[in-house]
């Protein structure tokens, strides 16, 4: 199928302001979602995942929030921290009940923080 | 336990030439994969293992790539003859059978000159 994508390289936003980074899949058989955050030199670290059919979730400071219907998938950053800048990925799996044969990631997204 | 280790951390080789790079998963995954990414780009699949069996494969592992996990802890990806277009990071990663959510390592940096 084809790959996630998403539609900004880059984001620059002033800390302590609200973040939200987008993905766009274009698999519509693909039944899972992670958000990975890549830091310069570091593998990709986990943020949250979720479902389809779910349309949103929440974690600490993040939320994901899913729509089928487009095909879109956002994360949302809240008070946004020096710590919170890197690249951020979303990545797609076609859930097989195997666990993940597979993630297919998008390009990425660079989140800058302002001071 | 550490995490996903793999080492080295950075190869630097001349066109050619084999490297060879290793990956120790957490202890308790038997689910181990490598991936590759290559500058501004997200991880690609390469392969992955349940245990020592290795039960896929992308369309990106040529026949100069191999990976082996010989007795279903750590993973060996070997590349023969490398090119200039080998230049990459490789990640492996690990998790729980049934588990969709991987641990990635810190990554081997190949620069092929």
């Amino acid at each position: 199928g084809e790959s996630v994508g998403l539609h900004l390289p880059t984001l620059s936003v002033q800390e302590g302001d609200n973040s939200i980074i987008n993905c766009a899949y274009s698999n519509s058989a693909s039944d899972y979602f992670i958000w990975y955050k890549q830091e310069s030199g570091k593998g990709p670290q986990f943020i949250i995942d979720i479902r389809s059919n779910m349309d949103k979730r929440q974690g600490q400071r993040v939320t994901v929030l899913l729509n089928k219907t487009v095909k879109h998938l956002s994360l949302q950053i809240a008070a946004t921290q020096p710590g919170d800048s890197a690249v951020y990925f979303c990545a797609e799996n076609i859930y097989s009940g195997g666990g993940a044969d597979g993630l297919t990631f998008g390009k990425g997204t660079h989140l800058i923080i302002q001071p | 336990d550490t995490g996903v280790s793999q080492d080295p951390r950075h190869k630097i080789t001349k066109r050619g030439q084999n490297v060879t790079f290793r990956c120790d998963p957490i202890s308790e995954h038997n689910r181990l994969y490598w991936y590759r990414q290559t500058l501004g780009q997200g991880p690609e699949f390469l392969t992955y293992f349940q245990n020592e069996a290795q039960l896929e494969k992308s369309r990106l592992l040529s026949d100069r790539f191999s990976a082996e996990r010989p007795k279903g802890s750590f993973s060996t990806l070997e590349i023969q003859r490398t090119e200039q277009g080998d230049s990459a990071m490789y990640l492996c990663a690990s998790s729980p059978t049934g588990a969709n959510v991987l641990t990635f390592g810190a990554g081997s940096r190949l620069t092929v000159l």
